[in-house]
């Protein structure tokens, strides 16, 4: 069965160094997003993407946030410059469409520790 | 901007006793889907429900969206030990975000 992966599966960094979290969504798929959960909290959106271009981004998805779709199969979150606070488990998603019928598959996720 | 609420954050059950999370929005929306989440593990879709009044049945689970399209439930009939998890509603608007619930852990007791 298809699924969504993700690399690293934990990535350890110091504060103030820029980090890259990648994930390959299942191959057929339109819709990418990445979520966050900081540990034992909910989920939270952070960006979705289609067409190669950002439509919906959270208020958490700000100037030190980008995502990148480089080749037809990776998508990317880069972090630029990482605060203690972005210490948490990162979901990459993906779905074979929008609109109202968009299932959406999670991966592994990558854990991120920010020294 | 938009809240998704859900309760209760916690349920500790016998097995073999039902179970219910309810999930309410601050907002109108789209559609609204159910995600398992197992200790360690990640969201595993469950459904979504997208008609106002829709109830979805998946075996011993049974799911409802409102008729404001602004609550749900989901309810498990006759817990077993393979229920337990976090179940996280989330509620999606017309203009595509997903906002998730809080989350409802639940734990079985054999």
């Amino acid at each position: 069965e298809p699924e969504v992966t993700q690399t690293p599966s934990h990535q350890v960094t110091q504060m103030g160094q820029e980090v890259i979290l990648r994930c390959v969504p299942i191959s057929n798929h339109l819709y990418f997003y990445w979520y966050r959960q900081i540990l034992g909290q909910k989920v939270e959106f952070l960006v979705s993407f289609y067409n190669n271009e950002i439509s919906e981004k959270s208020e958490i998805f700000d100037d030190q946030f980008s995502v990148e779709r480089p080749d037809g199969s990776n998508f990317t979150l880069k972090i630029r410059s990482t605060k203690l606070e972005d210490s948490a488990m990162y979901f990459c998603a993906s779905s074979p469409w929008g609109g109202n019928y968009n299932e959406q598959f999670f991966g592994p996720g990558t854990r991120l520790t920010v020294l | 901007g938009q809240q998704v609420m859900q309760i209760p954050q916690y349920q500790h059950v016998q097995e073999g006793e039902d179970f219910t999370t309810y999930c309410n929005s601050s907002t109108t929306l789209s559609n609204i889907q159910w995600y398992k989440q197992r200790p360690g593990g990640h969201p595993v879709f469950l459904i979504q429900l997208v008609k106002s009044g829709e109830v979805k049945k998946q075996k011993r689970l049974t799911f409802q969206f409102g008729e404001a399209k602004k609550n749900s439930s989901l309810h498990i009939t006759a817990t077993q030990t393979t229920d337990v998890g976090t179940y996280f509603c989330a509620g999606r608007t017309n203009a595509g975000k997903s906002t998730f619930g809080d989350g409802t852990t639940l734990t079985v007791k054999p």
